[in-house]
């Protein structure tokens, strides 16, 4: 079935830099890629996806990349605020949705 | 996501009894889901329903049952042969046959005592 691996596990950057999260994934059928943000203690919240006829979406300070032929997708964040902190979670669809393990990402101010 | 409910918030468990946690959504979706999500970990798959009357086994499905009666409704049963029940449960829900949005609940955090 359908591993995805998820890096790094934690990420600290300044307020205002960009971030950069990685994800992995192991079947070339996989067709769907969402992104996302859980606060603590809170539900997790879609902030973006790109499906797999696509290589690279936007919204606002937010994108995500996709190169299908390595088998790997990208969250960035620009001009990164205190209210980017949070965990990211990928995931990846193939009959089912499997997930990655997170990134907890810290905005330094 | 506004449109998914989960009851109760938290759940307090006895070792050796079964708690049903309640998940409903009024978007209209066809598919519902299940998620466990252990402290610094990503969300495992327990069951999903595709269509009313129907569920399969997710990834981690031993020690946990659900039913599908209503297309609005999708409650999961913990029981005591589930070993390590305390985590958050997580329900979604999402249209049915392939990729697209999942739309999560509030969670219900379950504790065993």
């Amino acid at each position: 079935g359908e591993n995805v691996e998820q890096h790094p596990s934690t990420l600290s950057v300044q307020e205002g830099d960009s971030a950069v999260i990685k994800c992995t994934y192991s079947d070339s059928a996989s067709n769907y890629f969402p992104w996302y943000k859980q606060e603590l203690g809170k539900r997790p919240q879609l902030i973006i996806d790109i499906r797999s006829n696509v290589g690279e979406k936007k919204d606002q300070r937010i994108a995500v990349t996709l190169n299908k032929t390595a088998k790997h997708f990208s969250l960035h964040i620009t001009e990164t605020q205190p209210e980017d902190s949070a965990v990211y979670f990928c995931a990846g669809y193939l009959q089912k949705l499997v997930f990655g393990q997170g990134t907890r990402l810290t905005i330094n101010p | 996501d506004g449109g998914i409910t989960q009851s109760p918030k938290y759940l307090f468990r006895k070792e050796g009894q079964n708690v049903t946690l309640s998940c409903e959504q009024n978007l209209n979706h066809d598919a519902m889901y299940w998620y466990r999500q252990d402290p610094g970990q990503g969300l495992r798959l327990i069951y999903y329903s595709q269509i009313v009357n129907d569920f399969q086994k997710g990834d981690i499905a031993e020690g946990y049952s659900v039913s599908r009666e209503k297309k609005e409704s999708f409650p999961l049963t913990v029981t005591s042969a589930q070993k390590n029940p305390t985590a958050f449960y997580l329900c979604a829900s999402g249209t049915s046959g392939g990729a697209d949005t999942q739309y999560f609940g509030p969670g219900t955090r379950l504790t065993v005592l």
